[in-house]
């Protein structure tokens, strides 16, 4: 069975300029997660989607962040402008059922601002 | 607000000693467990959960962690620590359909 997948890998842009991070969970979990990692930091939570409903957006920074899942499946994180701040890995993963909080990890989207 | 303090930022054990990462939380009721483990460049696997019952939880690669309700804690064992384990090493803590995590300890195997 397939894990979370994310793409790309690694993204190096420079300021003010949009990026996007894409998601594809494992198949048949409804709940899918943005995490965003700091350099020597835990990952925090940006957003939670069931299904293709953002149930907590709550720390999205939602004067430059976006994020949608319009089928319920694979997701899309944006980031318009990106600040020099933004600089971080961007994670994805998946859960089933939903409230179960055992969440499986893609290996994440190390974003690089210059 | 609640938390989860990881005490010690990096640890250095020699190959084939015994390891303990120490975690604490800060939550009234009991809570949902976890230790997660970073490769270089990778993302997080689970390496074992607590949700309730025996409070010594197994896990994957031979890591076991213990429960502890007095001491708010969630300690993270293995008895004999091998060079691939070289990882950084996250517990959280899970509630209201998210993960809390802490900063992170990061292992060093030296041969």
């Amino acid at each position: 069975e397939a894990g979370v997948v994310q793409s790309p890998r690694y993204k190096i842009i420079e300021k003010k300029q949009p990026v996007a991070f894409w998601c594809n969970p494992i198949s048949g979990h409804n709940t899918l997660y943005w995490y965003r990692q700091n350099l020597g930091q835990g990952p925090e939570l940006l957003i939670r989607y069931e299904n293709e409903e953002a149930v907590d957006d709550s720390q999205l920074p939602k004067d430059r962040f976006s994020a949608e899942r319009l089928k319920g499946v694979d997701s899309t994180l944006k980031i318009q402008p990106a600040e020099l701040g933004d600089s971080a890995v961007y994670l994805c993963a998946s859960s089933s059922p939903p409230g179960n909080t055992e969440a499986f990890f893609g290996q994440g989207t190390r974003l690089t601002v210059v | 607000a609640q938390s989860v303090t990881q005490p010690d930022i990096h640890i250095t054990v020699s190959e084939g000693a015994s390891l303990e990462l120490r975690c604490n939380y800060s939550y009234g009721a009991t809570p949902y467990l976890f230790w997660y483990v970073q490769s270089p460049g990778q993302g997080l696997q689970l390496l074992l959960k607590y949700f309730s019952g025996d409070t010594l939880v197994q896990g994957i690669k031979g890591f076991e962690a213990e429960f502890k309700r007095s001491q708010s804690s969630f300690n993270l064992r293995k008895p004999s620590v091998h060079w691939s384990d070289a990882a950084e090493y996250f517990c959280a803590w899970g509630s209201n359909y998210k993960l809390t995590f802490g900063k992170g300890t990061l292992l060093t195997v030296n041969p």
